[in-house]
């Protein structure tokens, strides 16, 4: 049981280019998230899907695309990398928002844009 | 407007010795209070878990408590040692919604030598 994984661990981009985070979960979690987190800013929600072919906005979603074709994977796409998209950036599951539900943290991506 | 304030914003303590980090919610009515800890270049991992009506949970040397009627959490640490070195986040789950966590900004604690 793998838990959630996530890759690249690290990337840096030139502004202007796009790239795909890479996000997957082994625990038949229907809910999936994304956030960043900045300094000082704490963890802030991107995006966010409840279930297969089913996603939302969250805070933060500009400059980001998301999709959800299976109940395991759920990439993010930076559309066109800009200096503020630098940041850390976290992958997350658990079960469908029942109250008491433990969000599971992927280990992390550091995307700096140049 | 919901919110999770946590105080200090960073805390140096010697190792073996106690803390306490604070937590203050506006959020009303809420479902759960959770503390995170996150470790350096790591994803936050769930510590304690309270509901409304729970006043005290135990995790080890961790042991959070809850006044939900100052609207106030505490994170108690005893006997600190290196490893407790992390980010510690308070998390407010409302009760219902498809985006119900309200995040703190973190406390960072180091312990030393």
């Amino acid at each position: 049981n793998a838990g959630v994984t996530q890759t690249p661990k690290f990337q840096v981009l030139k502004t202007g280019q796009s790239m795909t985070l890479q996000c997957a979960q082994d625990m038949n979690h229907e809910y999936m998230s994304w956030y960043r987190q900045d300094p000082g800013m704490g963890l802030r929600l991107i995006h966010y899907s409840v279930g297969a072919g089913i996603t939302d906005q969250g805070e933060v979603p500009n400059g980001y695309n998301v999709s959800r074709s299976t109940t395991e994977d759920f990439p993010l796409r930076l559309l066109s990398a800009a200096p503020s998209q630098t940041s850390v950036y976290f992958c997350a599951s658990s079960y469908y928002l029942a109250p008491y539900n433990e969000q599971f943290f992927g280990p992390g991506t550091r995307l700096t844009v140049l | 407007k919901n919110q999770v304030e946590q105080s200090p914003q960073s805390l140096i303590i010697l190792e073996g010795k106690n803390c306490t980090l604070q937590c203050n919610y506006t959020v009303s009515p809420f479902s759960n209070l959770r503390w995170y800890k996150q470790d350096t270049g790591r994803g936050p991992v769930s510590l304690t878990i309270m509901t409304f009506s729970e006043n005290t949970k135990s995790n080890g040397r961790y042991t959070a408590t809850l006044d939900a009627d100052t609207k106030q959490s505490s994170l108690h640490i005893t006997a600190s040692q290196l490893s407790d070195s992390a980010s510690y986040i308070c998390v407010v789950t409302l009760p219902s919604g498809n985006t119900p966590l309200v995040f703190g900004k973190g406390t960072r604690l180091s312990v030393i030598a």
